[in-house]
């Protein structure tokens, strides 16, 4: 069993919609939880990441944790084109990022 | 500009021939690791760097080798690259300490072992 679980997709949904992305995982010692974006060809980027458990909003992305299920989602309200890519989950149990357990990732298109 | 770079872009080599794949960031980050992406299976770490001249295995460090001998750079080697080190490889770089924001990857090293 893999420590962290993502499902694949792909996931298409149309411009405006509400889209939900999620992880579970397995290990409870993890503290911090982090989701990514990649673009096509490019590295990965941090978009937001959260301690322990609960909700954490930037803008139109608001992330949850929910530790008593070990589940994690990312909720991105007013999607666009430009949010189109590729969603990584990661979680680590330190603060300094030294050592990182990332999802296999979820590809997104927003239809425009 | 913040940014970790990444040489070379594209690389097709054979079967046991060493090579180096070169990171460097300018941010003065202690932290520098090295990923690489597979299909279906996301990133995997293979080494990080907790500074200078110190180095630890990540989760798949077996036929990669890695060196900190200054802060910016962090070179991957291959002694003897085989097929199924073929991947998309990204080296990252973060601050430390408390600052999970710092964190930056590189543009990525697409490796075809022939």
């Amino acid at each position: 069993q893999k420590e962290v679980e993502q499902d694949p997709g792909p996931l298409s949904v149309p411009e405006g919609a509400i889209v939900s992305l999620n992880c579970t995982y397995s290990n409870s010692a993890f503290q911090y939880f982090m989701w990514y974006r990649q673009y096509s060809r490019k590295g990965p980027e941090l978009l937001m990441y959260t301690y322990s458990s609960g909700n954490k909003e930037d803008g139109r992305f608001t992330a949850q944790v929910d530790k008593s299920s070990k589940y994690i989602s990312l909720f991105i309200r007013d999607s666009q084109p430009s949010d189109s890519a590729t969603y990584l989950c990661a979680m680590s149990f330190y603060s300094s990022a030294s050592k990182i357990i990332f999802g296999s990732g979820t590809r997104l298109s927003i239809r425009p | 500009e913040a940014q970790v770079t990444q040489n070379p872009r594209y690389l097709i080599t054979v079967t046991g021939k060493k090579l180096t794949v070169t990171c460097s960031q300018n941010m003065n980050h202690e932290y520098m690791s090295w990923y690489r992406q597979d299909p279906g299976l996301g990133l995997r770490q293979i080494y990080y760097s907790m500074n200078v001249e110190v180095t630890d295995k990540g989760d798949v460090p077996e036929g990669y080798k890695v060196s900190r001998k200054e802060k910016r750079n962090f070179p991957l080697i291959l002694e003897s690259p085989s097929p199924n080190q073929t991947s998309l490889y990204f080296c990252a770089s973060n601050l430390g300490g408390t600052s999970l924001n710092e964190q930056f990857f590189g543009p990525g090293t697409r490796l075809t072992v022939l």
